[in-house]
């Protein structure tokens, strides 16, 4: 079955923390991975993609085909990070599979 | 350019009452999705149109829910015989082709609260 799962629901860091929020995959096939945010009173966003191996914000994610994995890693985390963080896997054209996300909480 | 956006912003009704949410898509975007965000569920898939078709309507979570998209545009998701377990945030997306690497842009979703 093709599944998403962050297995934390709640991260809380202190600012300065390095971060790592965990997503882990079930899928046979070459996955597209995403990470979408949702900061307060915002609609849900983009923040990265595997495909492009990009830094947004100061986070990288890298897949792991052999663990199944695509944590999301910042080494020094900012207040202004809290958010809702969600992993999502595109098995294949037009199709989502979001995980139930994890809220970090930066503290001061 | 404008965004997706969708209304009402909030819902609220009475248990077995019809509602019906909208939805407009960034112009251009011929792939619409709407999914449905629980406390605690995350956000669950419920249909996808390409154009005006549903090629997928899998997670539709009952016949009671249903969705039609107009002129390759607007959207509406209808729930008929709203129970308590309906409420939920409704969120609507939009990608340009529906393409597995498209991004997703999301609108400000629906907040439904059945009585």
């Amino acid at each position: 079955a093709q599944r998403v799962t962050q297995p934390e629901k709640l991260l809380s860091v202190f600012k300065g923390a390095p971060v790592e929020l965990k997503c882990n995959y079930s899928y046979s096939g070459s996955p597209e991975l995403f990470w979408y945010v949702q900061y307060s009173r915002q609609r849900l966003q983009l923040l990265l993609r595997h495909i492009s191996r990009e830094s947004i914000k100061g986070f990288t994610a890298d897949l792991n085909k052999g663990e199944t994995s695509f944590h999301l890693k910042k080494p020094f985390a900012q207040e202004e990070d809290s958010a809702m963080y969600y992993c999502a896997l595109s098995p294949g054209t037009y199709k989502y599979i979001f995980g139930t996300g994890t809220r970090l909480k930066v503290l001061a | 350019g404008a965004g997706v956006s969708q209304s009402p912003s909030n819902k609220v009704t009475e248990k077995g009452k019809d509602v019906e949410l909208r939805c407009d898509p960034i112009s251009g975007h011929t792939a619409l999705y709407w999914y449905r965000q629980s406390l605690g569920q995350g956000l669950e898939f419920l249909i996808y149109f390409q154009g005006n078709s549903a090629p997928d309507k899998s997670g539709l979570p009952s016949d009671r829910f249903s969705a039609e998209r107009t002129g390759g545009s607007v959207s509406t998701l209808t729930i008929q015989r709203t129970q308590q377990e309906d409420s939920a945030v409704y969120l609507c997306a939009s990608s340009l082709t529906g393409g597995r690497t498209d991004t997703q842009y999301f609108g400000p979703g629906t907040r439904l609260t059945v009585l």
